[in-house]
This record gives C-alpha cells, structure tokens and sequence, in this order.
C-alpha cells in the first residue's frame, strides 16, 4: 500500500511567521503535488513536482514556495504566513509512468494562521 | 481549460436505496475519469478509473459510468450504507502523467 504521510494533522501559526508542511511518500513515486482545501473552492493545486529538484507552479502559488531534495520528501514553505492562508493542505503523490495519474493523498494538514 | 461541475448540494438517501452522483466536464474528453471518496478532515482516497473507451466499470457495490457524449459520468453506489457518507470528488485525467482536474465534490449523507 501507498502511505503519504504528512508532519502534522494541526497546526497553530501566527501572522508572519515561516510555515514549513512536510510530507513524505514510500512507493517510489515521481510526482508530488500539494493542494489547499476550502469549502466551495475544491482542491487547488499549488505547486507540483516531477522529479527532485523540479517544481512547477500551479494554479495558486502566490504566498508560497516548495522544495524538493529527496524524492520521497517534498515540502512546502509559507515565507510569511497570513490569515487567509487558514486551510485545509493536503499532499498527494503519483506514479509517473502509470498514466492514469491516479493520486495518492495524506491525511491532510489543518493549518491556523493568528 | 478544463472544467468540472458536481452538484454542490447534498445527496441524502435512504439506507438501502441507489445513491446516483453527477460528475460533467467541459472542453475535451479526458483519458481517464476518475472518483474519489473524502471523510471530514482526511484526504481523499482513490475508489474507481474509467477509460474514455469504457462505457461501465464496476467494483463490489459500486459503478461508474462514462458518456463521453454527453461529458459526462454517473457514480452509483447500491444498496447504501450510513458507512457511505462521505464526499465524494470527480477527477479528470489528459494522460500526459501528471495533473488531475478535481471537482468539489457531492456529499451524500445516509439514513437509516
């Protein structure tokens, strides 16, 4: 089985502060996505990775930014967290030559932001 | 780009009953359709994949379909259980091995 798993389930910032979300998959995966969740916007990608040290943006990613030197670990760093940065993070990873791009998620970060 | 409509307002049944949810997409016919279950403060996990030249799959008490016509697909959960309430999201697939387009998802309660 596919674990992903994620540093924290909730998380208590303040305003300003630098956020750092880890996750981690076992199975070898290529790509890497991390996502926020709200309710009534759905999942929104905010950046994505295909492979170490690759980053691509993705429909949000304004506010934050994404490191990946391990394939296994891909992170995701508010430089400067703000209130409306209160959400749902969810990170998922998927298997590159399995085209089908079927995603396998983590249990999600709740993030707080004072 | 792609867009995807799931209706936004809760499904309620009745334990036993045939729970139908709607999943349609604009633009172009995707390679693959794919749904996925959420429970409240977890991330959604992977449940069933239809090709665009599939008509039907199906897996124990559940069946997706794909009309690639009308762009749209059909998740059917028979003889439904309170254990079925979730939200469940529609993702949609080019096949070029990467992103996904996700809808926001239906929530569908069960009742006994």
């Amino acid at each position: 089985d596919v674990k992903v798993t994620q540093s924290s389930r909730y998380l208590v910032k303040r305003t300003g502060e630098k956020v750092f979300l880890e996750c981690v998959q076992d199975m070898d995966h290529e790509n890497m996505f991390w996502y926020r969740q709200d309710p009534g916007l759905g999942l929104r990608l905010i950046y994505f990775s295909y492979d170490v040290k690759m980053k691509e943006k993705g429909d949000i990613p304004e506010g934050y930014s994404v490191s990946r030197e391990k394939k296994e670990r891909f992170s995701l760093i508010l430089e400067s967290a703000s209130t409306n940065q209160t959400s749902m993070y969810l990170c998922a990873s998927s298997f590159a030559p399995e085209l089908t791009d079927t995603q396998y998620f983590g249990p999600g970060t709740r993030l707080t932001v004072l | 780009s792609q867009k995807i409509e799931q209706n936004s307002e809760a499904l309620n049944i009745q334990e036993g009953k045939t729970a139908t949810l709607t999943c349609n997409y604009t633009n172009y016919s995707p390679a693959y359709l794919q749904w996925y279950r959420q429970d409240p403060g977890r991330g959604p996990v992977f449940l069933l994949l239809i090709r665009e030249n599939e008509k039907e799959k199906r897996k124990e008490r559940l069946k997706v379909t794909f009309d690639t016509t009308l762009k749209q697909s059909l998740f059917h959960i028979t003889a439904s259980q309170p254990a079925d309430s979730a939200t469940y999201l529609c993702a949609l697939s080019t096949g070029g091995g990467n992103k996904l387009t996700f809808g926001t998802g239906t929530q569908l309660k069960v009742e006994l």
